[in-house]
């Protein structure tokens, strides 16, 4: 299965500020998704990176506030903007390939 | 759209003994089915899939089973030990989008 690096796996950042979290994968790959996992909690799909064009995202994410980029077939960042603490999470990028689903090791993120 | 089901929440079981977690859809379209193991601090890892043409899957102590009349699939793990102690997620695939459960939490007693 496709092996991801996502970057960084934690921080701290102060409200109001952005963060981006990169997911560079080791194989070309189609489909790549980005989702959320609030402390506890299942895991959310925030969005779609398709390459070449722009992200789909899922009802109750918006591209103001969870840019994506997506510049090839190995590599996408999501922006968390304009943080609050309710943003406090960890973000996970997943990647399809034809032997399943691969998740990276996350980001856990802390708005103060 | 899909919605996937998960029981229990939390299971404790003695090592050595076997576990079992459960999970319903509600979407006959949903046509894949993976398990995802989650230890702390790190990313879900894929430990076991099944496809809806299939009733019943195992890799070692590790089994799934899909009822597709009944929309459930469930995950056993046999001989438990201490290392399977982790968080897991059943998953429904509809399209291309995944349907997560609520998660299980599993505690295996040395």
């Amino acid at each position: 299965s496709a092996v991801i690096s996502q970057k960084p796996s934690r921080d701290i950042c102060q409200r109001g500020t952005s963060l981006t979290i990169q997911c560079q994968v080791d194989s070309q790959v189609t489909m790549m998704f980005w989702y959320r996992q609030q402390p506890g909690q299942s895991l959310t799909l925030i969005a779609t990176a398709n390459q070449g064009s722009e992200a789909t995202y899922e009802s109750g994410f918006v591209i103001d506030k969870f840019p994506i980029s997506r510049p090839n077939l190995t590599f996408s960042t999501l922006t968390v903007s304009n943080m609050s603490p309710e943003d406090s999470s960890i973000y996970l990028c997943s990647v399809g390939t034809g032997k399943g689903y691969t998740f990276g090791s996350g980001t856990r993120l802390t708005v103060v | 759209g899909e919605n996937v089901e998960q029981h229990p929440s939390t299971l404790s079981v003695q090592e050595g003994d076997s576990a079992v977690i459960k999970c319903t859809y509600s979407d006959s379209a949903s046509n894949y089915f993976p398990w995802y193991k989650q230890e702390l601090g790190k990313g879900p890892q894929l430990i076991i899939d099944i496809r809806s043409n299939v009733g019943e899957k195992k890799d070692q102590r590790i089994a799934v089973t899909l009822n597709k009349t009944a929309k459930h699939f469930s995950l056993h793990i046999t001989e438990t030990q201490p290392e399977d102690s982790a968080v897991y997620f059943c998953a429904a695939r509809d399209g291309n989008q995944f349907y997560f459960g609520t998660g299980t939490s599993l505690t295996v007693i040395p």
